[in-house]
């Protein structure tokens, strides 16, 4: 049973730090994994979406990786933002399914 | 092109009624997901449809269920609500073929049970 961590679960920085978020899963035989973003009381928005012959992907100043062999994705964000505020989400679709399992996110609050 | 769209965005019910969500995909996509999200379960995968049927289902009661019509539309029911119902409900869609597409989120509807 696919089950996906994320870790930390809260962070708070400065505006300007570069900032590792990190996602772990437990089954390596995924299709992809994609992270979101999440402000509060608003559905989802996805931000990058990784294949699984994949090891990363970039958009603008997000970048992400992923290692199936350890379970593991980060999303890396540069220079952050007060509007990179919000939740982050990773999820992974397992081969053999049609439905994305979740990680509990990490809320991330960067300081002006 | 228009994106995954849900109605409604907010709704209040009391326990023990039943309701209807709506979700309508994105031109083209023939599967849609639904997922539930509460503060204490996170994002939990409800039910997925493809072409009118029912491809993949979670772990919920019988009291939620879903259809999807031959223009791809799909409403989720939950009968004999209950408090813990309420939640964030969001549909995705994307073309259901093969498994490297990627799925497009709603807006999602709050339902509120009193």
């Amino acid at each position: 049973k696919q089950e996906v961590t994320q870790i930390p679960a809260a962070l708070s920085v400065p505006e300007g730090e570069n900032l590792v978020l990190n996602c772990s899963f437990t089954d390596s035989a995924i299709y992809n994994l994609q992270w979101f973003r999440q402000d509060p009381g608003k559905g989802l928005t996805s931000l990058l979406l990784i294949q699984s012959s994949q090891r990363e992907q970039t958009s603008g100043r997000l970048n992400a990786s992923l290692d199936k062999s350890s379970g593991r994705s980060t999303l890396y964000i540069a220079a952050s933002q007060p509007g990179d505020s919000a939740t982050y989400l990773c999820a992974v679709l397992t081969s053999g399914t049609y439905k994305y399992i979740f990680g509990t996110g990490t809320r991330l609050k960067v300081l002006a | 092109k228009a994106g995954v769209t849900q109605t409604p965005r907010y709704l209040i019910k009391t326990r023990g009624q039943q309701v209807t969500l709506s979700c309508s995909p994105i031109s083209g996509h023939r599967s849609v997901s639904w997922y539930q999200q509460t503060p204490g379960q996170g994002l939990q995968f409800l039910f997925e449809y493809f072409s009118e049927t029912q491809r993949n289902k979670g772990n919920f009661p019988g009291r939620f269920s879903g259809r999807q019509f031959s223009n791809s539309r799909s409403e989720m029911n939950v009968s004999t609500l209950e408090l813990g119902d309420s939640a964030l409900y969001l549909c995705a869609s994307s073309s259901g073929e093969g498994g490297s597409e990627t799925q497009y989120f709603g807006p999602g509807t709050r339902l509120l049970v009193l």
